[in-house]
């Protein structure tokens, strides 16, 4: 069965630094997904992504937050100067589009990228 | 703002014992429901998603209900196993406009099933 997948598992990094978190959505799906989960609290949308451009970001993403679709398979995140604050869990997620055009269905996530900020 | 909330926040049951998961949520305004499995450190199991017109929704053991208009949400787990034991997360999507492709999550039940 198609899965997402997400690369690292781990990541660990200085306060300050750049990380990049990647995905690979199902291959059919249009609608492309970030989360994040840090430790002990609700599981959090950052931003949502269709046609190569972002649909919808939360108060989270802010400037140090971009996406991006390099190619026709990956979906990275990268946040650029990290903080503490940004240790979490990130899960990459992704849907196929309703028949409205719009994405109307079950999101399918990824195991998820635990980043740790030292 | 929508908030979801989930109670019991633990739950521990004998195996065998069928059991339910409450879900609720603030703005009756949705367009579905997804049930979410979450075993620790790990990722989100899709389980069931229900669109806001319909009332129920059935994998295996499991059973989802929908009550839209009170804002309540149910799932039904039917003779429990200790490979049930997890984290079980429900999360909605609004109707339209400003944040509808998002999902809002509640904060979790935690299950366990003791053999």
């Amino acid at each position: 069965e198609p899965e997402v997948t997400q690369t690292p598992s781990h990541q660990v990094t200085q306060m300050g630094q750049e990380v990049i978190l990647r995905c690979v959505p199902i291959s059919n799906h249009l609608y492309f997904y970030w989360y994040r989960q840090i430790l002990g609290q609700k599981v959090e949308f950052l931003v949502s992504f269709y046609n190569n451009e972002i649909s919808e970001k939360s108060e989270i993403f802010d400037d140090q937050f971009s996406v991006e679709r390099p190619d026709g398979s990956n979906f990275t995140l990268k946040i650029r100067s990290t903080k503490l604050e940004d240790s979490a869990m990130y899960f990459c997620a992704s849907s196929e589009g309703g028949a409205s055009g719009g994405p109307r269905d079950t999101q399918y996530f990824g195991p998820g990228t635990r980043l740790t900020v030292l | 703002k929508q908030e979801v909330t989930q109670i019991p926040a633990a739950l521990s049951v004998p195996e065998g014992e069928n059991l339910v998961l409450n879900c609720s949520f603030t703005d009756s305004a949705i367009y579905n429901l997804q049930w979410f499995r979450q075993d620790p450190g790990k990722g989100l199991t899709s389980l069931l998603l229900i669109q806001s017109s319909q009332r129920e929704q059935t994998s295996g053991r499991l059973n989802a209900s929908l009550d839209k208009s009170s804002g309540r949400s149910t799932l039904y787990i039917a003779a429990s196993q200790p490979g049930d034991s997890a984290t079980y997360l429900c999360a909605v999507r609004p109707e339209s406009g400003a944040g509808s492709y998002q999902l809002t999550f509640g904060k979790g039940t935690k299950l366990s099933v003791i053999p």
